[in-house]
């Protein structure tokens, strides 16, 4: 079955630090989704990305596509105290109608 | 306008026993997810409604777990015979329409399950 892997696990990091978390897929996506979930909340959407070679930006975030669809990024420039959290990407397959997340990469932020 | 709704946000029961637990989608939300979290892990797909009915219940993990969906709306989870590993976060979220048309899926706050 279609699996989708995330690296990092964990990430520390320093406030104003870049941080970047990857996801890769074992089959072609038809789009991925990412989800940010605070500490005790739950996951909330953040963007979707749908072409290949896609790049989105929302503030200090920028999210990539790949151009082969079968992996994507999340790049967050000066990280700030409220980044803290869990970054997930989730993924569907071009027949498949549902979404397969990854594990998630845990960020903190040493203020 | 109110997002989706989970109760109860926290259960605690014996081994053995049966557990049901209930998600009310947003209005006009016609597809629905459960998931289970345990903690520090990701989100484990168990089953998605589009309407009343469950396309996709491949990620039950057992004959244990059955859900339903009435009137395109509430759906309920239940768990017999609960073991110690069923000990999670239950997560529930609806869309506006199926995974297929590439919607965003809005999450409740989950039911902390705990099986003493």
């Amino acid at each position: 079955g279609q699996q989708v892997m995330q690296i990092p696990q964990y990430q520390h990091v320093q406030e104003g630090e870049d941080f970047t978390t990857y996801c890769n897929s074992s089959t072609t996506l038809s789009n991925i989704q990412w989800y940010k979930q605070r500490p005790g909340g739950h996951p909330v959407f953040l963007i979707q990305l749908v072409k290949s070679g896609e790049v989105k930006k929302q503030k200090r975030l920028t999210f990539q596509f790949g151009e082969a669809k079968k992996n994507s990024s999340l790049h967050i420039t000066a990280t700030q105290t409220t980044d803290v959290g869990t970054y997930f990407c989730a993924g569907k397959g071009g027949s498949n109608y549902k979404l397969t997340f990854g594990k998630g990469t845990l960020l903190t932020v040493n203020p | 306008g109110a997002g989706v709704s989970q109760s109860p946000s926290n259960k605690v029961t014996e081994k053995g026993k049966d557990v049901e637990l209930r998600c009310d989608p947003i209005s006009g939300h016609t597809a629905l997810y459960w998931y289970r979290q345990s903690l520090g892990q990701g989100l484990e797909f168990l089953i998605y409604f589009q309407g009343n009915s469950a396309p996709d219940k491949s990620g039950l993990p057992s004959d244990r777990f059955s859900a339903e969906r009435t009137g395109g709306s509430v759906s309920t989870l239940t768990i017999q015979r609960t073991q110690q590993e069923d000990s999670a976060v239950y997560l529930c979220a609806s869309s506006l329409v199926g995974v297929a048309n590439n919607q965003p899926q809005h999450f409740g706050d989950g039911t902390r399950l705990s099986i003493l």
